[in-house]
């Protein structure tokens, strides 16, 4: 079964420094995603992305992320300047089409770790 | 704006046993409501949906739930509880418009008593 794979599954960082998550979507798959969860806390919507543009960020989602799809396989994430509230998980995912009968489909995450 | 909430952080059941997990829902608009499972070092997988078919829907896994607009409710049951089924479990909303634009619960983790 097609799966989307994240890498690296935990990286720990100095705060201030910069990151790269990255993540390669099912082969066919046109929509791509970022989701978070912070520790004990909600998985929550970062961004989408479509057609090499983003498609619709949360306020989470400000100037220090940047998304981009570099090449026809990859999708990554990008923290300019980690804070210590970054710390969390981050699952990538993907889908087909963006009706409702499109599910996501997620990778396991990486878990970031800022010091 | 939507939100989802999930009674019950923990829940601990007995081979063999009911689970339930509960799941309430705010929405303005007409919802799509998923439960999601992440096993431990795997990514979140779906279980099952609803989108607005029958109320009453069968996922993977022996899972069901039942959409009850009244209760604006989407519990997730199975009848017997196996040992594989330990994991975390999420409830998530989205609308037709935003359908992959997810708003998660807080999650319950599921035990699984021999």
């Amino acid at each position: 079964e097609p799966e989307v794979t994240q890498t690296p599954s935990h990286q720990v960082t100095q705060m201030g420094q910069e990151v790269i998550l990255r993540c390669v979507p099912i082969s066919n798959h046109l929509y791509f995603y970022w989701y978070r969860q912070i520790l004990g806390q909600k998985v929550e919507f970062l961004v989408s992305f479509y057609n090499n543009e983003i498609s619709e960020k949360s306020e989470i989602f400000d100037d220090q992320f940047s998304v981009e799809r570099p090449d026809g396989s990859n999708f990554t994430l990008k923290i300019r300047s980690t804070k210590l509230e970054d710390s969390a998980m981050y699952f990538c995912a993907s889908t087909l089409g963006s009706t409702g009968a499109n599910v996501l489909t997620f990778g396991a995450g990486s878990r970031l770790t800022v010091l | 704006a939507q939100s989802v909430t999930q009674l019950g952080s923990h829940v601990s059941v007995s081979e063999g046993a009911l689970v339930l997990l509960r799941c309430n829902y705010s929405s303005s608009v007409p919802p799509y409501l998923f439960w999601y499972v992440q096993y431990p070092n795997q990514g979140l997988q779906l279980l099952l949906k609803y989108t607005s078919a029958a109320t009453l829907v069968k996922g993977i896994n022996g899972f069901e739930a039942e959409f009850k607009k009244s209760e604006t409710s989407f519990h997730l049951t199975k009848p017997s509880a196996h040992m594989r089924d330990a994991a975390e479990y999420f409830c998530a909303v989205s609308s037709p418009q935003g359908a992959q634009k997810l708003v998660f619960g807080q999650g319950t983790r599921l035990t699984i008593n021999p």
